[in-house]
């Protein structure tokens, strides 16, 4: 099984700042095989980006992916408030697993 | 628009048994393969069973192999979640989700239904 660990646990930012989540997979999860989920409180977990860096439909272009083979990163390059969430890296090369988290909270 | 409304949580002792239902709307059911994914209370996200549209081939995560069976209806465009031998540690909202075909990330989700194991 693939583990994915993400880093931060928690990020504290201020909005208007620039974020770098980072997800690290224990082996290569193949050339494009990982997403990005954001989840508010009480919410389902809502679809950012697959296949590394494709935005899904409705996604502001603030957020970016990028990475390759067990090195990857979420970017939101200004935060606005409704970015304040947690974050889950999935990867789909190897079975499915997602990563633990990252709290992106406001400082 | 696409909807995925779960229903069929609830409270049940271990050992007992469940069944999830995934209400689908809005495309074409049969087209896409489908998922749960749990989260424990304060935790992360857990894939546990897949099924394809049309065939029926299914997967489950090792934690529920055995005791969990996903199923569809492709005509009534329900998707199922019988659970058996609950433990306590199954605890969790119960998602439904939609993967693109061949592409296994999740497009769509329910809002979830959450499934209690206690004494």
């Amino acid at each position: 099984e693939i583990v994915l660990t993400q880093s931060p646990g928690t990020l504290s930012l201020s909005p208007g700042e620039r974020a770098t989540l980072s997800c690290r997979a224990s082996q290569s999860v193949g050339a494009t095989y990982l997403a990005w989920y954001q989840q508010k409180p009480g919410q389902a977990p809502r679809l950012l980006i697959y296949g590394v860096s494709t935005r899904a439909t409705g996604i502001p272009d603030r957020f970016s992916g990028s990475g390759s083979g067990t090195d990857f990163t979420l970017t939101i390059s200004s935060l606005e408030p409704e970015d304040f969430a947690v974050y889950y890296c999935q990867q789909y090369g190897n079975s499915i697993t997602f990563g633990q988290g990252t709290r992106l909270e406001i400082k | 628009e696409v909807q995925l409304v779960e229903s069929g949580g609830g409270l049940v002792q271990p050992g007992g048994s469940l069944r999830l239902s995934c209400a689908a709307s809005g495309f074409t059911f049969n087209s896409y393969e489908m998922n749960w994914v749990r989260q424990a209370p304060g935790k992360g996200l857990e894939w546990i069973s897949y099924i394809s549209g049309t065939d029926r081939t299914t997967y489950h995560a090792d934690s529920v192999k055995g005791r969990f069976t996903i199923s569809r209806d492709n005509a009534e465009n329900s998707l199922f979640l019988q659970m058996n031998s609950l433990r306590v540690e199954d605890t969790a909202v119960y998602y439904c989700a939609r993967n693109v075909p061949t592409r296994y990330f999740f497009d769509y989700w329910g809002q979830g239904t959450l499934v209690t194991v206690s004494s």
